[in-house]
């Protein structure tokens, strides 16, 4: 069975600070999948990224940064600067791969960035 | 741009009353899912289809059933609201083989259950 754990439940931050948000994953197979979810106060899940299991290569879009570590099996997002527009809340996900796998999302943080 | 429509944004609704939620995406898209969202719980996955007239259980299914006649449009159905189903539910998409690309969801419907 997979799993994916967020233990941050709420993270607070003055706008223009670095933060880190952890997840980490279990599965025992060897293809999978991982992503990150944004959801703003609006409600609807906003893509931001997914990364395979055999590219451990780091990502930076902007402001935004992920860390993929097998050896920990993490994969952490960093928003650098933070604005207040970052406030939201944060899923990590994992599917692995093959016919009718299912999405495993983690219970997510809820970042707030004050002015 | 993919959008997922979910036909209300907020319903009430009375115990043991029959609930339709309707969901439509305009991307020909194979596979579509309904998660339920629930403070400190996250996203629960309920159904999913990957074809027309087929659906699969999730996590929790109990109490739910699901409709897919027509590619486009998958329907969650609740035979019998209870209090315990008041909750955000999200549909969602994708078109890739497998469901392991990105999902693209609807903005929510919010029911509650008196």
């Amino acid at each position: 069975a997979q799993k994916v754990t967020q233990a941050q439940t709420e993270i607070s931050v003055v706008e223009k600070e670095d933060v880190t948000l952890d997840c980490v994953y279990e599965t025992r197979d060897t293809t999978y999948y991982l992503f990150w979810y944004k959801q703003p106060p609006s409600g609807e899940l906003v893509f931001l990224i997914r990364r395979n299991s055999f590219d451990e290569q780091n990502e930076i879009s902007g402001r935004y940064s992920w860390n993929f570590q097998k050896s920990t099996s993490s994969f952490n997002f960093t928003i650098t600067a933070s604005q207040v527009v970052d406030s939201a809340v944060y899923f990590c996900a994992l599917i692995i791969g093959g016919a009718n796998s299912k999405l495993t999302f983690g219970k997510g943080i809820t970042l707030s960035v004050r002015p | 741009d993919v959008k997922v429509t979910q036909s209300s944004r907020y319903l009430v609704k009375r115990t043991g009353e029959k609930v339709f939620l309707e969901c439509v995406q305009d991307m020909d898209h194979e596979n579509m899912f309904w998660y339920r969202q629930d403070p400190g719980l996250g996203l629960r996955l309920i159904y999913f289809s990957y074809d027309v007239k087929m659906k699969e259980k999730g996590d929790i299914p109990e109490g739910y059933s699901v409709s897919r006649e027509k590619k486009e449009r998958f329907s969650l159905i609740l035979e019998s609201a209870s209090t315990n189903q008041t909750s955000m539910y999200l549909c969602a998409s994708n078109g890739e083989a497998a469901g392991t690309g990105e999902l693209f969801f609807g903005e929510g419907s919010r029911l509650t259950v008196l």
